[in-house]
């Protein structure tokens, strides 16, 4: 079945350290996105890419850094420069931009030790 | 500043009856809207959208109306059922592609009551 992976679903931190967080789709989407959900937030938008090579800070983009060398595969780091890390995080992916629906993962919940 | 407002953070509904989530848009360049649904501990899904060159769209019990000059749109779900129980993310974005993304709102809790 097509769809999205996010791995690991749960992941401890300790303070100082980078963790990454893996988003992999096989529905041949061109644009991926990250995304941040605190409670009462709604969903905030960290870092997208439209194409391979290429990838845009969003609205939160401050302490995290993403790559995408692959069109499936669109890592998130969060690293110690992040100073809330704390949250549920949400990749997601679409054929294009703008009017395109997103489809999402099942998310990585991040807490620190 | 939010753009996208989603004023009630909840809503308790009977089962059978009309469930009416309510979304407002600052920005005047939004032209596409969409509504998703989640689960806890999921990721959100699609569920229905609306461009700005209609006022409705319908899709089974889903109907979503959309007033431009009051830059409010509303998703109704009739009958409501238990399983609709979750929180509803309205999202708006400019249509065109151009460099466009999603701007969510905060989400309000759905409780279909049995």
């Amino acid at each position: 079945d097509g769809g999205i992976t996010q791995s690991p679903k749960y992941l401890f931190r300790k303070e100082g350290q980078n963790v990454t967080l893996s988003c992999e789709q096989n529905l041949n989407h061109d644009a991926m996105y990250w995304y941040r959900q605190d409670p009462g937030q709604g969903l905030r938008l960290i870092y997208y890419s439209q194409i391979v090579n290429d990838f845009q800070k969003g609205d939160i983009a401050e302490g995290y850094s993403v790559s995408r060398e692959k069109k499936e595969s669109f890592p998130l780091t969060v690293t110690s420069a992040q100073k809330n890390p704390t949250a549920f995080y949400l990749c997601a992916s679409s054929f294009g931009q703008g009017g395109q629906p997103q489809h999402f993962g099942d998310g990585t919940r991040l807490s620190i030790l | 500043d939010q753009q996208v407002k989603q004023n009630s953070p909840s809503l308790s509904v009977q089962e059978g009856r009309i469930s009416i989530l309510n979304c407002d848009y600052t920005n005047s360049m939004f032209d596409y809207f969409l509504w998703y649904k989640k689960y806890p501990a999921e990721g959100p899904t699609f569920l229905i959208s609306i461009s700005s060159i209609k006022d409705k769209n319908e899709d089974g019990r889903f109907t979503v109306f959309l007033n431009k000059s009051a830059k409010h749109l509303s998703l109704h779900i009739v009958p409501s059922q238990p399983g609709d129980s979750a929180v509803y993310f309205c999202a708006a974005t400019r249509g065109d592609g151009a460099n466009s993304k999603l701007t969510f709102g905060k989400g309000i809790t759905l409780s279909v009551r049995p």
